[in-house]
């Protein structure tokens, strides 16, 4: 049992560049979410899916782009990478967006 | 801003000592959550407190929660090394279903 899964653990990229964050979960769960996490500021939500088919933003949604490609999983888009976007970024995910929240281990993104 | 502050930011005790630490937030909630995460990993739930509940136990772990107040507590007793971790709070404002966290607690148990 897998649980939730993110790839890729780490990244580097230069400023300017794109990438996409992927997340996966087995646990057929209904609502997914993302997070970064900076030192000292805890976690702050980027975007959240609470069901397939919908998206709502967090509280810190500049700079990104999500995509609820199914039921399973939900990935997150930086279209122009800025050094203020390095973080770790989390996936996580729970059954009805009331339950507890279940994560992943985390991607360490740098962006130089 | 951040909807749950946690107090203290950082605690240091020994090992078999009890560490408490509260969290505060802002809005109305269904529940509120605790969890831990361990240097580097993923966070691990520990405890969900409903709003109509003031009091919920699993284990060492004690959390009470205040609605009028606005705040919780977490209490871990005789506290282990391995209990070593950040802790936070987090929270459903308005009922939604997003999770907001708290800016955490960093706890040290001394062996």
């Amino acid at each position: 049992n897998a649980g939730v899964t993110q790839t890729p653990k780490f990244q580097v990229l230069k400023t300017g560049q794109s990438m996409t964050l992927q997340c996966a979960q087995d646990m057929n769960h209904n609502s997914m979410y993302w997070y970064r996490q900076d030192p000292g500021m805890g976690l702050r939500l980027i975007y959240y899916s609470a069901s397939e088919g919908t998206t709502d933003k967090g509280e810190v949604p500049n700079g990104y782009n999500v995509s609820r490609l199914n039921k399973r999983e939900f990935s997150l888009r930086l279209e122009s990478a800025a050094p203020s976007q390095t973080s770790v970024y989390f996936c996580a995910s729970s059954s009805q967006g009331r339950t507890e929240a279940f994560f992943g281990q985390g991607t360490r993104l740098t962006v130089v | 801003s951040q909807q749950g502050e946690e107090d203290p930011q950082a605690l240091s005790i020994q090992e078999g000592e009890n560490a408490t630490m509260n969290c505060s937030y802002k809005t109305s909630i269904n529940n509120l959550q605790w969890y831990r995460q361990n240097s580097g990993r993923g966070l691990v739930h520990l405890i969900l407190i409903r709003s109509n509940e003031r009091e919920k136990h699993s284990g060492r772990l004690r959390v009470t929660l205040d609605t009028s107040k606005k705040s919780s507590s977490l209490l871990i007793t005789a506290s282990r090394a391995a209990d070593t971790a950040s802790y936070f709070c987090a929270t459903d404002p308005g009922g939604t279903y997003k999770y907001i966290f708290g800016t955490g607690t960093r706890l040290k148990v001394l062996a």
